[in-house]
């Protein structure tokens, strides 16, 4: 089953305690990309990939850190998480070149920082 | 910036056909039109997208206005299952490496 897998899908953890929140997916898509969702912000994107070691930053970048080392995964590191950071992150996958680029959402991590 | 304008919230009993508006006035000639929805708190999933024709798929239809101004959104005969915030975006292909989410529509589908 084409699925994007997010780990774990609860943390909550303390301030300044590095965490990764994990991300795969199994359709061989070239960009990834993740996103954090509040109350009455709405979705915004962290980063992005377009493919293997080619990642960029979205609109809400500060605090975090990604890496794609493989085509597959997609981890994003908080190194000192803060409070602030208490979000529903998503992660997303989509293949390139062409109208039928749907993103593939991921179930989310709720994150708690205290 | 969203580039679409959506109702806050949306009634519709089940069975109905549900009809989403989405006005997006300022749409260049090679964006699409695209269509989310959000059950709770899930990932966002796709359910139809567009150029400028009518678009039918298993989950729901898509009218796209002559201009391209405006779109509309028609679950055809809607359940329980489909409560849920329903995103319309507008994105072109060449562009920015993101969609942009708005606040979307909240759409209750009452018994």
């Amino acid at each position: 089953e084409a699925q994007v897998t997010q780990n774990p899908r609860y943390l909550i953890t303390v301030t300044g305690k590095k965490l990764t929140v994990t991300c795969s997916q199994n359709m061989n898509h070239e960009y990834m990309s993740w996103y954090r969702q509040d109350p009455g912000l709405g979705l915004r994107q962290i980063y992005y990939s377009m493919n293997v070691e080619v990642t960029d930053k979205g609109d809400v970048p500060e605090g975090y850190k990604v890496s794609r080392k493989e085509k597959r995964n997609f981890p994003l590191i908080l190194e000192s998480p803060s409070p602030n950071q208490t979000s529903l992150y998503f992660c997303a996958s989509r293949s390139t070149g062409g109208a039928n680029e749907k993103l593939f959402f991921g179930s989310g991590t709720q994150l708690s920082v205290l | 910036d969203a580039k679409t304008t959506q109702p806050t919230s949306m009634d519709c009993a089940e069975g109905r056909a549900a009809n989403l508006p989405c006005n997006h006035s300022t749409i260049s000639g090679n964006e699409y039109v695209y269509w989310y929805r959000q059950i709770h708190s899930q990932g966002p999933q796709y359910i139809i997208h567009g150029l400028k024709n009518n678009e039918t798929n298993e989950m729901a239809s898509l009218i796209i206005t002559e201009d391209r101004k405006s779109s509309t959104l028609i679950l055809p005969h809607a359940t329980l299952r489909d409560t849920a915030v329903y995103y319309c975006i507008v994105r072109d292909l060449q562009g920015a490496q993101k969609l942009v989410f708005g606040q979307g529509t909240r759409l209750t589908i009452n018994p």
